[in-house]
C-alpha cells in the first residue's frame, strides 16, 4: 500500500498563475478530502469527494478554487489566479466505507507546500 | 459534530507517559472519540478511536469517562518522535467530514 501520494511536494508561483495541485488516493478509497494548513486558520476541510462525485464543497474558499476528480484513482484542485495568501500546505486524504454504518479513517498525503509570491 | 477542548501544549519528559486530555461535554451517543496526531510538515495520522470503552492499540490507549463527556489519550513511554500535535475529534462514523480543531502540542523533553 503505497498510500495517498500528492505532487509535487513544493510549487513555488507568481501572483496570478494557475496552479493545480494533484492526488491520488489509496486504491479501493471511495472518500477524498482535500485539506489547506495554515497558521492562522489551522487544518480547513475544502471540499470532499464520494465515488468521484462532489458532496461538499461549501470551504472552498472562492471561485478561484476548482477540484476535480475525474476517475477513483486522480484528483486535482486548481487554482487560478492564484493569489499569495494562498499560500499554505494542501492536504489531500482519503478513506473508505467499510460497512453500511462505518467509516474508515482518513489517510493522508504529506502535503503539497505552496508558495505564490 | 460536536465541539472538543483541549488544551494548546503540553510538556512530557521521554520514557514517561504523555496523557493528553480532551473534553467533549456535548457529545451524543453515536459519535466517537477520534485521535489523530501531526508530526510536523507531514500529514495527519490516525491514532486510535473508541465509543464508549477503552481502547487500546500499538500506538496508544485510549480512556473515555463513563459519562463520555471527557477522554484521555496515553502515550505509554514517549519518545522524542512523539512530538507533534494532537488532535482529538468526535464524529459518528457514518458521518463523512472530519473537522479539526486546534488540537494539543505536545513536545517530549529529553
Amino acid at each position: 500500500d503505497a498510500g495517498v501520494i500528492q505532487s509535487p511536494r513544493h510549487e513555488v508561483t507568481e501572483m496570478g498563475q494557475e496552479v493545480t495541485l494533484r492526488c491520488k488516493p489509496i486504491s479501493g478509497h471511495d472518500y477524498l478530502f482535500w485539506y489547506r494548513q495554515t497558521m492562522m486558520r489551522g487544518l480547513e476541510l475544502l471540499i470532499y469527494f464520494n465515488n468521484n462525485v462532489p458532496i461538499d464543497d461549501s470551504g472552498m474558499p472562492e471561485d478561484r478554487f476548482s477540484a476535480k476528480m475525474p476517475n477513483a484513482s486522480f484528483s486535482t484542485l486548481k487554482i487560478q489566479p492564484s493569489e499569495p495568501r494562498d499560500s499554505a500546505v494542501y492536504f489531500c486524504a482519503s478513506s473508505t466505507r467499510r460497512d453500511r454504518v462505518h467509516n474508515s479513517p482518513l489517510h493522508f498525503g504529506n502535503g503539497t507546500r505552496l508558495t505564490v509570491t | 459534530d460536536a465541539k472538543t477542548t483541549q488544551p494548546p501544549s503540553m510538556d512530557c519528559a521521554e520514557g514517561r507517559a504523555a496523557n493528553l486530555p480532551c473534553n467533549h461535554s456535548t457529545i451524543s451517543g453515536n459519535e466517537y472519540v477520534y485521535w489523530y496526531r501531526q508530526i510536523h510538515s507531514q500529514g495527519p495520522q490516525y491514532i486510535i478511536h473508541g465509543l464508549k470503552n477503552n481502547e487500546t492499540n500499538e500506538m496508544a490507549s485510549l480512556i473515555i469517562t463513563e459519562d463520555r463527556k471527557s477522554s484521555t489519550l496515553i502515550l505509554p513511554h514517549a519518545t522524542l518522535r512523539d512530538t507533534a500535535v494532537y488532535y482529538c475529534i468526535v464524529r459518528k462514523t457514518s458521518y463523512d467530514k472530519v473537522i479539526f480543531g486546534p488540537g494539543t502540542s505536545l513536545s517530549v523533553i529529553p
